[in-house]
């Protein structure tokens, strides 16, 4: 069984781009979170997609972005980047009803 | 206070003995518990996670929450070098869904 997708695995984007990153859940979870860690700040949850519905929401400006596909799929986009956006931003995915959360390889962003 | 505490080591431990690792919580309201490894370089792997007052058992691994008291625990026995890791505590505070606060994790070295 595959696990969780996440494309591209590395990024590096300029100051004041946006950015755009892809999140392919575990076969039949629906659904998916999308977390940033940074060595200062830790692991902390951006948002959470459930049937294409955003349910949950962290403490992040609105330059962070997300959106969920009927197959479940997930993007996250972020836009007039800052150097302080470098992460790797993590992607998790859990069945419908469970909490187990299950996280993909990662996107690591770097800023420059 | 962080919502979520962890010491952040680094736990030194003899290999073939019990790493015990602590973690506490502020929010009352907490539904779930998880324990995480995260290898450097790599994304969290889920290796334990519990909902009910007690002990949970899983191979060599055991967590133990007890909710009067805010704190969750994960115990490590017959510890490897492969155990050297960061452990990753996090807290589910929704009955539905998923949004994880983190700790800030400790990090264990077993030596051979």
């Amino acid at each position: 069984k595959a696990g969780v997708t996440q494309t591209p695995r590395y990024l590096i984007k300029t100051r004041g781009q946006q950015v755009t990153l892809s999140c392919s859940p575990i076969s039949g979870h629906r659904s998916v979170s999308w977390y940033q860690q940074t060595p200062g700040q830790g692991l902390q949850f951006l948002f959470e997609y459930f049937s294409e519905t955003q349910r949950n929401k962290g403490n992040f400006p609105g330059r962070f972005s997300g959106r969920q596909f009927s197959n479940s799929r997930s993007e996250m986009n972020v836009s007039t980047l800052e150097l302080g956006d470098s992460a790797l931003y993590l992607c998790a995915s859990s069945r419908a009803g469970d909490t187990e959360a299950f996280f993909g390889q990662g996107t690591r962003l770097t800023v420059v | 206070q962080k919502e979520v505490e962890q010491n952040s080591g680094p736990l030194s431990v003899p290999e073939g003995a019990i790493a015990s690792l602590n973690c506490t919580y502020s929010d009352r309201g907490s539904q779930s518990f998880f324990w995480y490894r995260q290898y450097s370089g790599k994304s969290p792997e889920l290796i334990m996670f519990i909902y009910s007052n007690g002990d949970k058992e899983d191979g060599r691994f055991t967590a133990q929450l007890n909710k009067a008291s805010q704190y969750v625990s994960l115990l490590i026995r017959d510890s490897q070098p492969s155990d050297s890791a960061t452990y990753l505590c996090a807290v589910n505070k929704q009955a539905a869904g998923n949004k994880l606060t983190f700790g800030g994790g400790t990090r264990v070295l077993v030596k051979p």
